[in-house]
C-alpha cells in the first residue's frame, strides 16, 4: 500500500477485556514499531522489530501487553485485561531499514471504560 | 538514557512571518539522528526533516529549515513563510543509528493564524 495503515482507528473496550490492534507496515519496510501516546503526551516507545531478528520488547509496560509480526509484514499487538490506565493512541511505523526514516499509521485510538 | 526536551508548550505565528520551535537532547552517542515530526488533528505523524549528526550542513526541506548544534546538544526548527496548514504539533525526535526507536519529545502546539 501507499502508506502504513492500522486497524481499527477506534476501539471502545470494557475494563478487563482483551483488545487486539493491527498495523500493515509500508511494502517492503523490514523494521516495524510501536508506540502509544498517552492525552496530550509525546510518544513512548513499546517494542521494535526488525527482519527475522529477536523483537526488541523493552519499551513494553507491563506482561498484559504482546506483540507478533507474521510472515515479515502485518503485526498484532494485544493488551490483555485491559485497564483504564491502557487508554490512549498507539501508533504503529515502519522503515525500509533500521537507518531510514519512520513512517507512522494514523494509530488507533483506544478508550478503556 | 536518552532525553529529548521541547521546552516551549505553545506557540504561535502570523501567516507568512516566521517561527522557531526548540529541541534540545541528552545522549553519550557521537553518532545519531534527529528527527521533526507533525502532528496535525488528523493524528498522522508526518516527518518533516531528519539531520544525521555526522553532517554539519544544516538540512533543509523547502520552508522548513533546522539549527543543528551538535556541542550544544541543541536542534531547532525554522518554518519560514508559515501556513495555516503548518498549525499542529510538533515532535523533536532522537534515534540511534543502530535503529530500534526513537526517543520523543513532549511536542510544542504550533497555531497559525491569519
Amino acid at each position: 500500500g501507499a502508506g502504513v495503515s492500522q486497524s481499527p482507528s477506534n476501539k471502545v473496550t470494557e475494563k478487563g477485556k482483551d483488545v487486539e490492534l493491527r498495523c500493515d507496515p509500508i511494502s517492503g519496510h523490514t523494521a516495524l514499531y510501536w508506540y502509544r501516546q498517552s492525552l496530550g503526551q509525546g510518544l513512548e516507545f513499546l517494542i521494535y522489530f526488525q527482519g527475522n531478528s529477536a523483537p526488541d520488547k523493552s519499551g513494553l509496560p507491563s506482561d498484559r501487553f504482546s506483540a507478533e509480526r507474521t510472515g515479515g509484514s502485518v503485526s498484532t499487538l494485544t493488551i490483555q485485561r485491559t485497564q483504564q490506565e491502557d487508554s490512549a493512541v498507539y501508533l504503529c511505523a515502519s522503515s525500509y531499514d533500521s537507518w531510514t526514516s519512520e513512517y507512522f499509521g494514523p494509530g488507533t485510538r483506544l478508550t478503556v471504560l | 538514557a536518552q532525553t529529548v526536551t521541547q521546552s516551549q508548550p505553545e506557540m504561535s505565528v502570523q501567516e507568512a512571518e516566521t517561527v522557531t520551535l526548540s529541541c534540545t537532547y541528552d545522549t553519550s552517542e557521537n553518532n545519531y539522528y534527529l528527527f521533526w515530526y507533525k502532528q496535525p488533528p488528523s493524528r498522522q505523524m508526518i516527518l518533516v526533516i531528519r539531520q544525521e549528526a555526522y553532517k554539519q550542513q544544516n538540512a533543509t526541506e523547502n520552508r522548513f529549515s533546522v539549527n543543528f548544534q551538535k556541542a550544544a546538544k541543541s536542534f531547532s526548527l525554522k518554518i519560514s513563510d508559515s501556513q495555516l496548514g503548518d498549525t499542529a504539533m510538533y515532535f523533536c525526535a532522537w534515534g540511534e543509528t543502530s535503529g530500534s526507536r526513537l526517543t520523543f519529545g513532549e511536542g510544542t502546539q504550533l497555531t497559525v493564524n491569519p
